[in-house]
């Protein structure tokens, strides 16, 4: 299995453009989570879906920011309009749904610099 | 939400075992205690995680003080390739959600 893939690797974009991450999951996972890495904040839970529903975005910073998982096998999170302020490392990661034994498998991550 | 703390950094000679703590005092009876790493410039992955009992696999060992108040993480021989933040992770029974903490950086000597 190919892990968790995300897309791009970076992105640098200039302020007020719309901004879209891609998450691809593991085959067969019906949780996946998206997550903001910055020094100041650490690793903070955007949103996160089960069988492509959100289920708790109440990580997610303000209006400008959006995720969709159209599918079992796609999610996006979209930034519109970006900010300095978002620049950071966003991960994706996925799930079983085995609640004694959760485990999440995180993707290697999108750089974004917003300018 | 209940809190994980964690020294910020801590340093071990290579081959040489390593206990990382983590105290969580406010911990309920039924939140899991989760450990993953995140190596230099990936994303976290999932080391061990326990309930009540001391766990063991083939990355580590977790154990877990009976008040459950307090872990530890036991890397047995530790290796370059363990260097790595490591965090002490608490998930309520019956959720997928994780908070993250700060973690502790670990630095392994040559």
């Amino acid at each position: 299995d190919a892990g968790v893939i995300q897309s791009p690797r970076h992105e640098v974009t200039e302020m007020g453009q719309e901004v879209t991450l891609r998450c691809k999951p593991i085959s067969g996972h019906d949780y996946l989570f998206w997550y903001r890495q910055t020094m100041m904040r650490g690793l903070e839970l955007l949103i996160y879906f089960n069988n492509n529903v959100p289920i708790d975005d109440s990580g997610m910073p303000e209006d400008r920011f959006s995720a969709k998982m159209p599918n079992a096998s796609f999610s996006t999170l979209k930034i519109q309009p970006s900010e300095p302020r978002d620049s950071a490392v966003y991960f994706c990661a996925s799930s079983l749904p085995l609640i004694g034994k959760n485990i999440q498998y995180f993707g290697a991550g999108t750089r974004l610099s917003v300018l | 939400d209940a809190k994980t703390t964690q020294p910020n950094s801590m340093e071990s000679n290579e081959e040489e075992p390593v206990h990382l703590p983590c105290n969580h005092s406010t911990i309920s009876g039924t939140d899991y205690i989760h450990w993953y790493r995140q190596l230099p410039s990936q994303g976290p992955e999932y080391v061990i995680h326990g309930l009540t009992s001391n766990v063991n696999n083939r990355m580590a060992s977790l154990a877990i003080a009976e008040d459950r108040k307090s872990s530890t993480l036991i890397l047995h021989r530790a290796t370059l390739r363990d260097a790595a933040v490591y965090y002490c992770i608490l998930r309520a029974s019956g959720t997928y959600k994780y908070i993250f903490g700060t973690g502790t950086r670990l630095k392994v000597l040559a």
